[in-house]
């Protein structure tokens, strides 16, 4: 079974400073991983994906991610952020072959102050 | 259109009625979840639906029924629910298959029950 571990429980952060979200993974087979956004009483969003190809995955409203198989994480990064990124953030994996049952990780909440 | 819409927004029910949540999308989408989500909380996947046949229950109480009457609805009947069941009921779509697509969120039913 896969597991996703996010360390992070809340991150706090000034706006236009950068900002990177941690997530880290555990599988015995490969990978697909996801982060999704969910905004105050809203659904989730998808931000962006890592299936295959290049490590570093560019997804919505300037987000990027890499992948990393050693270190076996796919932690999410800004280079700047903005008072409208405050929202939970869930990174999610699924394992080769396992068709589309996401497991998810326990998600941070980004908080962007003024 | 990436849009999958749920209704109603907000349901309040008495633990003795019954009640349907409805989603719905026109993705072409041939795999549709329900999940439940408590607050400060991941999803927790209920029921998946591929190619309109019941793939996977999560082990939910028979007091959630699920029904896919076409490949662009879904609905989930509930009847004789605790108040441990209020929280909000997010459906999602994507493309069926053993590999792993994304998924697609609608904005999630908030239901009460008092």
């Amino acid at each position: 079974a896969q597991s996703v571990t996010q360390l992070d429980s809340q991150v706090p952060v000034f706006e236009e400073a950068p900002v990177e979200l941690r997530c880290n993974y555990s599988s015995s087979v490969s990978v697909y991983l996801f982060w999704y956004v969910q905004y105050p009483n809203q659904g989730l969003q998808l931000l962006l994906k890592y299936l295959s190809g290049s490590t570093l995955v560019k997804g919505i409203n300037g987000f990027e991610a890499e992948f990393n198989k050693s270190q076996t994480s796919f932690h999410l990064r800004k280079p700047s952020v903005h008072i409208s990124d405050t929202a939970e953030y869930f990174c999610a994996v699924v394992r080769l072959g396992g068709g589309n049952k996401l497991t998810f990780g326990t998600g941070t909440q980004l908080k962007v102050e003024l | 259109d990436t849009e999958v819409t749920q209704t109603p927004k907000h349901l309040v029910m008495g633990m003795t009625n019954k009640k349907s949540l409805k989603c719905e999308q026109h993705m072409g989408h041939r795999a549709m979840y329900w999940y439940k989500q408590k607050a400060k909380k991941p999803p927790e996947l209920m029921f998946v639906y591929s190619y309109e046949k019941l793939s996977i229950n999560e082990s939910v109480p028979s007091r959630f029924s699920p029904e896919c009457p076409n490949s662009s609805l879904l609905n989930l009947h509930l009847h004789a629910l605790q108040p441990e069941d209020s929280a909000l009921y997010l459906c999602a779509s994507s493309q069926a298959g053993t590999v792993a697509y994304e998924q697609y969120f609608g904005p999630g039913t908030r239901l009460t029950v008092t």
